[in-house]
């Protein structure tokens, strides 16, 4: 079973100003993961996947970085609608095998 | 643009059975993709339970895997979980979704139902 953690778990940033948040694997994924944002009483909404492809319609703002066991969500000049709650996920070898979640990152303004 | 829609009950008793239901729009689930459930309790973070592929076949959270079953009904466009012994830690927020299916995407999760809370209580 693959364990996703994810740092901080609480992260204080100015609007206008740079996100970096991570997210490690117990052992390696590939580039097989995923960035989701979340916002309160909202379903995730997903960001990245393969570690650095932006979704449909996801800003320029918003990339990712990293293979193997480590990861990065960097947000730049961040905006008041990008304080939500992060998820990384990783779904090497699906399926079968699982896929799993890292535990979160919020994102606050400072 | 494809539409997910959970329903079920948001009361379950301790011990007996938790049922939801996602109905899909805009698009047939016989056509392809996979399609998923995730749960996420009160103020946590999000946990898979399972998938279940266009063709009937599944795949669950080893954690979860003896209690849920997850199945498709591709005549009313629609999939459906059961967790069987269900306890107050099964209180949740349930999502279902869609998987993507191709590439880099394969297994990430592209759409989301709203979600739905399932409270565990007598």
């Amino acid at each position: 079973e693959i364990v996703m953690t994810q740092s901080p778990a609480t992260l204080s940033v100015s609007p206008g100003e740079r996100a970096t948040l991570s997210c490690r694997a117990s052992q390696s994924v590939s580039s097989n993961l995923a960035w989701y944002q979340q916002k309160p009483g909202q379903a995730p909404r997903l960001l990245i996947y393969g570690a650095s492809t932006r979704a449909t319609g996801i800003p320029a703002r918003f990339s990712g970085s990293g293979s193997g066991t480590e990861f990065t969500l960097t947000i730049s000049s961040l905006q008041s609608e990008d304080f939500a709650v992060y998820y990384c996920q990783q779904y090497n070898n699906w399926p079968p095998g699982g896929i799993a979640f890292g535990q979160g990152t919020r994102l606050e303004i400072k | 643009q494809v539409q997910l829609q959970e329903s079920g009950p948001g009361l379950v008793k301790p011990s007996e059975t938790l049922s939801l239901t996602c109905a899909v729009s805009d698009y047939s689930i016989s056509s392809g993709y996979s399609w998923g459930w995730i749960r996420q309790p009160p103020g946590k973070g999000l946990e898979w339970i399972g998938s279940i592929h266009h063709s009937g076949s599944t795949d669950y959270n080893p954690s979860l895997k003896s209690r849920v079953t997850i199945s498709v009904d591709t005549s009313k466009n629609q999939f459906s979980l059961k967790v069987t012994s269900v306890t107050a830690a099964d209180t949740a927020v349930y999502y279902c979704a869609r998987l993507g299916r191709t590439g880099a995407s394969a297994g990430t999760l592209d759409s989301w139902g709203q979600g739905t809370l399932v409270t565990v209580s007598s």
